[in-house]
C-alpha cells in the first residue's frame, strides 16, 4: 500500500540553526500539505501545494519558514532560524486532487525539538 | 473560521466498556467529517470519513455519526481493548476545502 514518506523522523536542533524536512507524497497525488502540530493540539495547516504551485500559505510564518515543491512531486519545508516555539510535529499529507471528495493521507511526521 | 472542539480531553475506561467520543464544530457548511487515530509520537491514521449527506459510517467496532445541523459528530468504539489506547482527533472539511482539527481526546483503556 502506497504511503506518504517523511524524513527525518526526529530532529533536534539548537535555536537560531536552520532545519529542513522532506516529504514524498503518494505517487500521482497532485495536492500536498504541510501541517504543524504542537503537543496537545490538533494539526494546523502551514502550506498547501497544487502540483508545484502554492495554493495557500496564509498561515506560514514567512519570515522564517519556506516551502517548495519544485517538480511537483516531493517537497521540502525549511525553518531558518529555528526558535524554541517551533518545537512540534510536522506532518505532510497528500491527496490526488483539490476536490472535497478526495481524502488526505498523512505521513508519519517529523518530530522537531529546538533547544 | 471553523472551530472544532473535542470534549473530554482525556478519558480512561476499563477494558470491555464502550467508548463515546464527542466532536462539535461551529460552521455546519462542511463537506465531510473525518475521525483519525494518533499513537504517541506518530502520524495520523484515518478511521472513518462521513460525507455531509450521510448520517453515519461503520467499520468493525467503530461507528461514527454526524448531525450536521447541530454541528456534532460522535465516535463510538464498542467493547474497548487496551490496543484502542490512543488519541482520537476529528476534523471537518469546510467549503474552502480546508481541514480543521480538534485537539483530540486521549483514551486509555485499562486491562
Amino acid at each position: 500500500e502506497a504511503e506518504v514518506a517523511q524524513s527525518p523522523r526526529y530532529k533536534i536542533t539548537e535555536k537560531s540553526q536552520a532545519v529542513a524536512f522532506w516529504c514524498d507524497p503518494i505517487s500521482g497525488h497532485a495536492t500536498l500539505y504541510w501541517y504543524r502540530q504542537i503537543l496537545g493540539q490538533g494539526p494546523e495547516l502551514l502550506v498547501q501545494f497544487q502540483d508545484e504551485s502554492v495554493v495557500d500559505d496564509s498561515q506560514l510564518p514567512k519570515d522564517r519558514f519556506s516551502a517548495e515543491r519544485l517538480k511537483g512531486v516531493d517537497s521540502t519545508l525549511k525553518i531558518q532560524p529555528a526558535e524554541l516555539g517551533d518545537s512540534a510535529m510536522y506532518l505532510c499529507a497528500s491527496k490526488p486532487g483539490q476536490g472535497p471528495h478526495y481524502e488526505q493521507y498523512f505521513g508519519p511526521g517529523t518530530r522537531l525539538t529546538v533547544t | 473560521k471553523q472551530e472544532v472542539t473535542q470534549i473530554p480531553a482525556a478519558l480512561s475506561v476499563p477494558e470491555g466498556e464502550n467508548l463515546v467520543l464527542n466532536c462539535s464544530f461551529t460552521d455546519s457548511a462542511i463537506y465531510n467529517l473525518q475521525w483519525f487515530r494518533q499513537d504517541p509520537g506518530k502520524g495520523l491514521t484515518s478511521l472513518l470519513l462521513i460525507q455531509s449527506s450521510q448520517r453515519e459510517q461503520t467499520s468493525g467496532r467503530l461507528n461514527a455519526s454526524l448531525d450536521k445541523s447541530s454541528g456534532r459528530s460522535t465516535l463510538y468504539i464498542a467493547a474497548s481493548q487496551p490496543g484502542d489506547s490512543a488519541t482520537y482527533l476529528c476534523a471537518a472539511l469546510s467549503n474552502d476545502y480546508k481541514l480543521s482539527f480538534g485537539a483530540g481526546t486521549t483514551v486509555t483503556v485499562r486491562a
